[in-house]
């Protein structure tokens, strides 16, 4: 199974603040990879599929990049509504494997 | 736009089993493969089970195989997964999501969608 290692596995910014968050793959993955946002209580909402495009309707403060094994998550500008939690996930191969998750909250 | 709704969850006592299923809108059903994830509740997701489109070809989790069993009616727009001989372990919440896209003969890498407006199905098992 490939293992999705995500760090940090939680943050503190403030308002306005740019935030990273990584995702590494332990063999490639090529660009299948999504990122998604959960609240509590919800399903996961996709952000970014193929590892940097946008999902439609999807705010353009958060970006996705990289490919292989490694990748980064980007909010531009963290807004109060996006206080949730990220996880990264690869569709590369079964089983799908998703990223521990990164808990963000307002400093 | 996408639509899943699951519903079937429940307590069940270890050894038990449960039925849950996920009514589909807003897409061509039976063109996609469909997915289950399940959520610990310490937040970890894991990936269950997968169909394809025809209903065809399933595939497992290890820690599922031969107690789970997912299964799909086209006609109705209904992904179903049978759990059996359940334990403390299987507690969790579950999303169905819409996989990657299949044609006549093949199915092809594609975002997973799960419907953001959804709660899951929450299976608890307990004595």
């Amino acid at each position: 199974d490939i293992q999705m290692t995500q760090s940090p596995s939680s943050l503190s910014a403030s308002l306005g603040d740019r935030v990273t968050i990584s995702c590494q793959a332990n063999q490639d993955i090529s660009n299948f990879l999504n990122w998604y946002q959960q609240k509590p209580g919800r399903a996961p909402k996709l952000l970014i599929y193929g590892a940097s495009t946008l999902e439609t309707g999807v705010p353009s403060r958060f970006s996705g990049s990289g490919s292989g094994t490694y990748f980064t998550f980007t909010i531009s500008s963290l807004q109060p509504e996006d206080i949730a939690t990220y996880f990264c996930q690869q569709y590369d191969y079964l089983p799908l494997t998703f990223g521990g998750g990164t808990k963000v909250e307002i400093k | 736009e996408v639509q899943l709704l699951e519903s079937g969850g429940g307590l069940a006592r270890p050894g038990g089993s449960l039925r849950l299923s996920c009514t589909a809108s807003g897409f061509t059903f039976s063109s996609y493969m469909m997915t289950w994830v399940r959520q610990f509740p310490g937040k970890g997701l894991e990936w269950v089970s997968a169909i394809s489109g025809s209903g065809g070809h399933t595939f497992y989790a290890d820690s599922v195989k031969g107690r789970f069993t997912i299964s799909r009616d086209n006609s109705q727009n209904t992904l179903y997964l049978h759990l059996n001989n359940l334990s403390a372990d299987d507690t969790a919440s579950y999303f169905c999501a819409r996989d990657r896209f299949c044609s006549a003969t093949s199915c092809y890498r594609d975002k997973l969608l799960f419907d953001p407006r959804g709660q899951g199905a929450l299976v608890t098992v307990s004595s």
